[in-house]
């Protein structure tokens, strides 16, 4: 059974005080890692997919990387509009679905 | 543009009834998804479908039900028989499931609330 595991819970930063997000995961097999924004309310948002140990993505203060058994989202400098929930999914080999973990709830205060 | 469109936003149902969340896709998408999200939680798969006709359990489906009759809609009906409806019901879908490009992009979500 694929699991998923994030952490912190929550996390709150100054604006500009960069850090990192983590999802630490175990699969069968990996066919992809996902990262996803949620504002309080309202549907997922798609940012990234990593498919391999190794590969690294980028999307404006956001950094998303990989490794065998976890990933981690970097945000870099970040300002109040970051502020959300991230949640990372895996999609391994046992089945066509993806599995969520519990997300991280990001605060950027002013 | 092409997206996904949920409806209600709010819905609010007496304890007893069976209600139907609306859930529309263009984006030419074989695969649909419904999942349920608790507060402070993730997200739990209720039904998934892979093409028209036809669709699959997922982790929560007791007291839920789905159709599939067109490729663009799907939609969920949550009966009586659910112990704990009071949740915010998100629908996805992804151009295949399981294929290659797996990636799900998500209506805005109904909330539903029993009374």
């Amino acid at each position: 059974e694929d699991q998923v595991t994030q952490s912190p819970e929550a996390l709150r930063l100054q604006e500009g005080e960069s850090s990192s997000l983590n999802c630490s995961y175990t699969v069968s097999g990996l066919r992809g890692l996902f990262w996803y924004r949620q504002d309080p309310g309202k549907g997922p948002e798609f940012l990234f997919t990593l498919y391999s140990a190794g590969e690294e993505k980028e999307k404006e203060r956001l950094k998303a990387t990989l490794t065998k058994k976890e990933s981690f989202l970097h945000i870099t400098a970040p300002k109040p509009e970051d502020s959300a929930t991230y949640l990372c999914a895996v999609h391994g080999d046992a089945g066509n679905m993806l599995t969520f973990g519990g997300g991280t709830r990001l605060m950027v205060k002013p | 543009d092409g997206g996904i469109t949920q409806s209600p936003k709010y819905l609010f149902r007496k304890e007893g009834q069976n209600v139907t969340l609306s859930c529309e896709q263009n984006l030419n998408h074989d695969a649909m998804y419904w999942y349920r999200q608790d507060p402070g939680q993730g997200l739990r798969l209720i039904y998934y479908s892979q093409i028209v006709n036809d669709f699959q359990k997922g982790d929560i489906a007791e007291g839920y039900s789905v159709s599939r009759e067109k490729k663009e809609s799907f939609p969920l009906t949550v009966t009586s028989a659910q112990k704990n409806p009071t949740a915010f019901y998100l629908c996805a879908s992804s151009i295949l499931a399981g294929g290659p490009y797996n990636e799900q992009f998500f209506g805005p979500g109904t909330r539903l609330t029993v009374l």
